[in-house]
């Protein structure tokens, strides 16, 4: 089966660091995605881990444990704009693509 | 460039009623994917193509549902005799090779309600 896991809710303080945790178990993977939704609009794309490890982009980095079905998004000076849907999805081999349900940040100031 | 389009964005139908939702994925992207997003809740995958050919429809949640691309480039999605439960957000990405392990680039949506 496919059955991917996030938190719900998060908060967080402006400036400061969250990592949003993800974990799966699908019948197959080929790789991770991490999506942002604001309220009301359409996910946009924020990174896609394969292999093992930590990928950096700017303020966003990635990890991902392939062995451990487990992967993180961390998001650092944390900004007001940041406050939206953050969502995992995994590469089912080619076949589909299983999205998380979503774990939605607030910044706080 | 132009980016992913959907139409209509809003749409209210009676229960029973048929109803077409459009998507135009960006010029020259390859696959075309088509999901359900309830209030709340991340995207549930529906179908997807490459070019015209449909590869996946596991997850059309009834035979209500049918979804083409039959010149391979824009989609309809066509939800027959709606019920309440397909009150939902529909939306379309594409991407621009084969098979859905690369970037996918998601239009604005189609918030059908049906009353």
């Amino acid at each position: 089966g496919q059955n991917i896991d996030q938190p719900t809710e998060m908060t967080a303080t402006e400036g400061a660091i969250v990592q949003i945790n993800c974990t799966y178990q699908t019948s197959g993977f080929n790789g991770l995605f991490w999506y942002q939704q604001h309220a009301g609009e359409a996910p946009t794309f924020l990174s896609y881990n394969v292999l093992d490890g930590l990928e950096e982009k700017g303020r966003f980095s990635s990890f991902l444990s392939r062995s451990k079905g487990y992967s993180y998004l961390l998001l650092k000076e944390l900004q007001m704009k940041d406050s939206a849907s953050y969502l995992c999805a995994v590469d089912n081999y080619g076949q589909n693509f299983v999205f998380g349900p979503g774990t939605r940040l607030s910044v706080l100031p | 460039g132009a980016g992913v389009s959907q139409s209509p964005r809003y749409k209210v139908a009676k229960r029973g009623q048929d109803v077409a939702l459009r998507c135009d994925p960006i010029s020259g992207h390859v696959s075309l994917f088509w999901y359900q997003q309830a209030l709340g809740q991340g995207p549930e995958f529906l179908t997807y193509f490459q070019n015209e050919a449909q590869l996946d429809k596991s997850g059309l949640p009834s035979d209500r549902f049918f979804a083409e691309r039959p010149e391979g480039s824009v989609s309809t999605l066509k939800i027959q005799r709606t019920q309440q439960e397909d009150s939902a957000v529909y939306l379309c990405a594409s991407s621009l090779a084969g098979g859905p392990a690369y970037e996918q680039y998601f239009g604005p949506g189609t918030r059908l309600t049906v009353t």
